[in-house]
């Protein structure tokens, strides 16, 4: 158990809709990072926050948005949703004083 | 190396072999090296971060080596057991932390 947690576990959902995933750091952590693993490609880096701001973003789509909040959690809302939007979402934290990434559960989103 | 690659994509191996496995990463606006392991149905567990040439790491029977100045690291696991069995990535990072992951080695270890 990495300290990390993320709900759903499981989400299945149309094309059009709109969902949000949560994440919350571990206890201490300032730094959310989402990843995206689709059944084609590696993990992809989407978007990074610190202590509420926006930090780095990657290959993140328009349709996707994220913030954190004050308590540190996160949320990533993927709106007008694809078939090719289904993959497992993955929230990582880090700690200022270490490089080491610890990684959530994830989330498995399925589109239909 | 405009991107990150694994070596080989996946390799089966018996009980007690050794093996290992090759990430090749950009040289250039280096900051650190990670190797994650992945098992099926759990989330990547970080095994090393490594930010000096030369650096060299080990925990239990694995280890790892990294040469920035040519881009790459080994993976080694000394006598692998069925346990081992999972995908192993390696993942760059340039200094914003956000990584950038290779594709993965995936290593079945029959027992």
């Amino acid at each position: 158990d990495s300290g990390v947690t993320q709900t759903p576990k499981h989400l299945i959902t149309a094309t059009g809709q709109r969902v949000t995933l949560r994440c919350s750091p571990r206890s201490g952590d300032l730094s959310v990072y989402w990843y995206q693993q689709s059944l084609d490609q590696g993990l992809q880096f989407l978007i990074q926050y610190y202590n509420g701001e926006e930090r780095a973003k990657g290959n993140i789509l328009e349709r996707f948005s994220a913030q954190q909040f004050p308590d540190l959690h996160s949320e990533l809302n993927l709106s007008s949703l694809e078939l090719g939007d289904s993959a497992l979402y993955f929230c990582a934290s880090t700690s200022q004083s270490t490089y080491e990434q610890y990684f959530g559960p994830g989330t498995r989103l399925t589109v239909t | 190396i405009l991107n990150v690659e694994q070596s080989p994509q996946s390799l089966h191996v018996q009980e007690g072999d050794s093996t290992n496995f090759t990430c090749s990463f950009p040289s250039s606006n280096f900051y650190a090296l990670h190797w994650y392991r992945w098992e099926t149905a759990k989330s990547p567990e970080a095994l090393f971060v490594m930010t000096l040439n030369g650096d060299e790491k080990k925990k239990g029977r694995i280890s790892a080596t990294l040469n920035t100045k040519e881009g790459y690291s080994y993976l080694y696991i000394k006598g692998s057991q069925p346990e081992d069995s999972a995908t192993y990535l390696c993942a760059s990072d340039t200094g914003r932390r956000a990584l950038t992951f290779g594709s993965g080695t995936r290593l079945q270890v029959q027992p």
